[in-house]
């Protein structure tokens, strides 16, 4: 069936450091990708999307890129703050999310 | 325009005790979906509905769990006969129609805990 399996964490790095967080999915077909954010104690919120191969969602800084050849969505950001702090979530579209374990990061000064 | 609203943010329960989540979806939106996050784990779906009815419930336990969206208010999870591994964070969410790539507004999330 359909899934998504991302890196695990935690991710710990100095601010201003380069973020890559690493997912992979299966699926038939080609469902749109998303990455989401929850923020401690918090809803989660969509930080980006992609909805077909080639596409390359970005904000915030971040960026992600829906490769078919390698069923890849990797997560990236050239220079972190503290702010992202997060638990980041690989996500598969559809009328189900599939989701990802998540991936926490935490930024220190 | 207000986001997702979902109440009580937080809820605690006996074991055996009946418990009832709300889900107020966006305005404009007639898709409501309800997600269960487990401590230190990503969500899972549980169920899929539109107004009066229910689309898949392929993730909701068998027993026990019920939803409804009626045609007027919030949409209801409800948890008869609570146990300790009901605890968990439930996340609605919302969209203004079905489909691979159209994005999922979420709620603030039920903690519920059961003691």
């Amino acid at each position: 069936g359909n899934s998504v399996t991302q890196m695990e964490g935690p991710v710990t790095l100095s601010e201003e450091a380069f973020l890559t967080i690493n997912c992979t999915y299966t699926a038939t077909g080609y469902p749109s990708l998303f990455w989401y954010v929850q923020y401690p104690g918090e809803g989660l919120q969509l930080l980006l999307k992609a909805t077909k191969a080639d596409d390359k969602g970005s904000n915030k800084g971040f960026e992600a890129t829906y490769r078919k050849e390698t069923t890849s969505f990797h997560l990236e950001k050239g220079s972190v703050q503290v702010s992202d702090s997060a638990v980041y979530f690989c996500v598969q579209g559809g009328d189900k999310l599939i989701f990802g374990t998540g991936t926490r990061l935490q930024v220190f000064p | 325009n207000a986001g997702v609203m979902q109440n009580p943010r937080h809820l605690v329960r006996r074991r055996g005790q009946e418990a009832r989540l709300r889900c107020s979806p966006m305005k404009g939106h007639s898709h409501v979906y309800w997600y269960r996050q487990l401590p230190e784990e990503g969500l899972k779906f549980m169920v899929y509905l539109q107004k009066e009815n229910i689309i898949d419930e392929s993730g909701m336990p068998k027993e026990r769990f019920s939803a409804e969206f009626p045609k007027e208010g919030p949409s209801i999870l409800r948890i008869q006969q609570v146990v300790r591994g009901d605890s968990a964070a439930y996340f609605c969410a919302s969209s203004e129609t079905s489909g691979s790539s159209y994005e999922q507004y979420f709620g603030p999330g039920t903690r519920l805990t059961v003691t």
